[in-house]
């Protein structure tokens, strides 16, 4: 059964910092994997995918890699902003269903 | 860029009653999802759906939970009767292909009182 493990689950740094989430699973049959945000209450906005063929992602100050054979995703976000602050999750998907997702990682970015 | 889209945003309904949420996908999508979030808890799998009927269900979809694509456009999830503990955020989600990334809506907050 997959499991999807998120560290740290709380993060609060200074603005201008760079910072790795870090995201492990336990089974690397995966077809891809996603990265999402989600700002308190409200919905999940995607971040980056990542195919199973695929090393790494970037959008912006985003880059997210994915490494399989150590069952491994970290999500790199370049010089933090406090339009960072929220909750960043990682989920796998396995095949044709569903989304198995982790905890999250809280992310707090002050001024 | 294309949304889906969730109606209501929040609904509030008494133990015992029944409820049927809304979404709208993405129109090119082929696969459709629900998935539920409890209060400081992981977003957990309940349905997915793919040429108009059910490809997997996670335990918590029991009996008191069917979906529907009712025509080209709507996908909706009713649950029966409702009880205290199905009070969390559902979220719909559609995508293309198997290989291709998801697509959330903004979810319904839903409360049993």
């Amino acid at each position: 059964k997959q499991e999807v493990t998120q560290i740290p689950a709380a993060l609060s740094v200074p603005e201008g910092e760079n910072l790795v989430l870090n995201c492990s699973f336990t089974d690397s049959a995966i077809y891809n994997l996603q990265w999402f945000r989600q700002d308190p209450g409200k919905g999940l906005t995607s971040l980056l995918l990542i195919q199973s063929s695929q090393r790494e992602q970037t959008s912006g100050r985003l880059n997210a890699s994915l490494d399989k054979s150590s069952g491994r995703s970290t999500l790199y976000i370049a010089a933090s902003q406090p339009g960072d602050s929220a909750t960043y999750l990682c989920a796998l998907s396995g095949g044709y269903n569903k989304l198995i997702f982790g905890a999250g990682t809280r992310l707090a970015v002050h001024p | 860029e294309p949304e889906v889209t969730q109606t209501p945003s929040h609904q509030v309904t008494q133990m015992g009653q029944e409820v049927i949420l809304r979404c709208v996908p993405i129109s090119n999508h082929l696969y459709f999802y629900w998935y539920r979030q409890i209060l400081g808890q992981k977003v957990e799998f309940l349905v997915s759906f793919y040429n108009n009927e059910i490809s997997e269900k996670s335990e918590i979809f029991d009996d008191q939970f069917s979906v529907e694509r009712p025509d080209g456009s709507n996908f909706t999830l009713k649950i029966r009767s409702t009880k205290l503990e199905d009070s969390a955020m559902y979220f719909c989600a559609s995508r293309t292909g198997v290989s291709d990334g998801y697509t959330f809506g903004s979810g319904t907050r839903l409360t049993v009182v």
